[in-house]
């Protein structure tokens, strides 16, 4: 079946260092893949997205490329704030499922200033 | 911000008690999903409805019962609930169209249930 496997945290930098979340997936075919984030006390916000292999995602200064060679999405950012601190989650969608999301455990960040 | 709004935004509850949760969005999608978020637990999903119509129901206990009467309203009624079905609960929604992977899933702030 489909999985997601990110690291494990928690990550804790300095305001300004570069961040990277790795995040590896097993599916079949060519999922969607997804990073979503969630801030103290609230839901889950998509963060970015790619649909096929060798998209990058991007947003708010975070990236991730969609490789299909290795299965990954690696999450980054070169320069953190505190404000990003949350914990991010990578997904997938596979192929053909309408609606099923598969989520990671999710990596808790804190940036301190 | 995000489209789907949920209320309340925490609960506390008694095992004997009835409650409901209510899940509201209004960005015209015509799926509505329920999803439980436990500390150290992958998100779990417990219910999608696809045009009003139950499509997933992943093993959930029966003491939690979904409803969802329009395409724009979902509830989660809870009812002899057990201390270890504390948790958040996020509601989410997206646009289904022709089985295409790429529908993204909107989430609300969740309720926040503590059972007594």
């Amino acid at each position: 079946g489909d999985s997601v496997t990110q690291m494990e945290g928690p990550v804790t930098l300095s305001e300004e260092a570069f961040l990277t979340i790795n995040c590896t997936y097993t599916a079949t075919g060519y999922p969607s893949l997804f990073w979503y984030v969630q801030y103290p006390g609230e839901g889950l916000q998509l963060l970015l997205k790619a649909t096929k292999a060798d998209d990058k995602g991007s947003n708010k200064g975070f990236e991730a490329t969609y490789r299909k060679e290795t299965t990954s999405f690696h999450l980054e950012k070169g320069s953190v704030q505190v404000s990003d601190s949350a914990v991010y989650f990578c997904a997938l969608k596979s192929q053909g499922s309408n609606y099923k999301l598969t989520f990671g455990k999710g990596t808790l960040l804190t940036v301190n200033p | 911000e995000t489209g789907v709004t949920q209320t309340p935004r925490h609960l506390v509850m008694g095992m004997t008690n009835k409650k409901s949760l209510k899940c509201e969005q209004h960005l015209g999608h015509n799926a509505m999903y329920w999803y439980k978020q436990s500390a150290k637990k992958p998100l779990e999903l417990m219910f999608v409805y696809s045009l009003e119509e139950r499509v997933e129901n992943n093993s959930v206990p029966s003491r939690f019962s979904p409803e969802c009467p329009n395409s724009s309203h979902l509830f989660l009624h809870l009812h002899t609930l057990q201390p270890e079905d504390s948790a958040l609960y996020l509601c989410a929604s997206s646009q289904i169209a022709g089985g295409g992977a790429q529908e993204t899933q909107y989430f609300g702030p969740g309720t926040r249930l503590l059972v007594l």
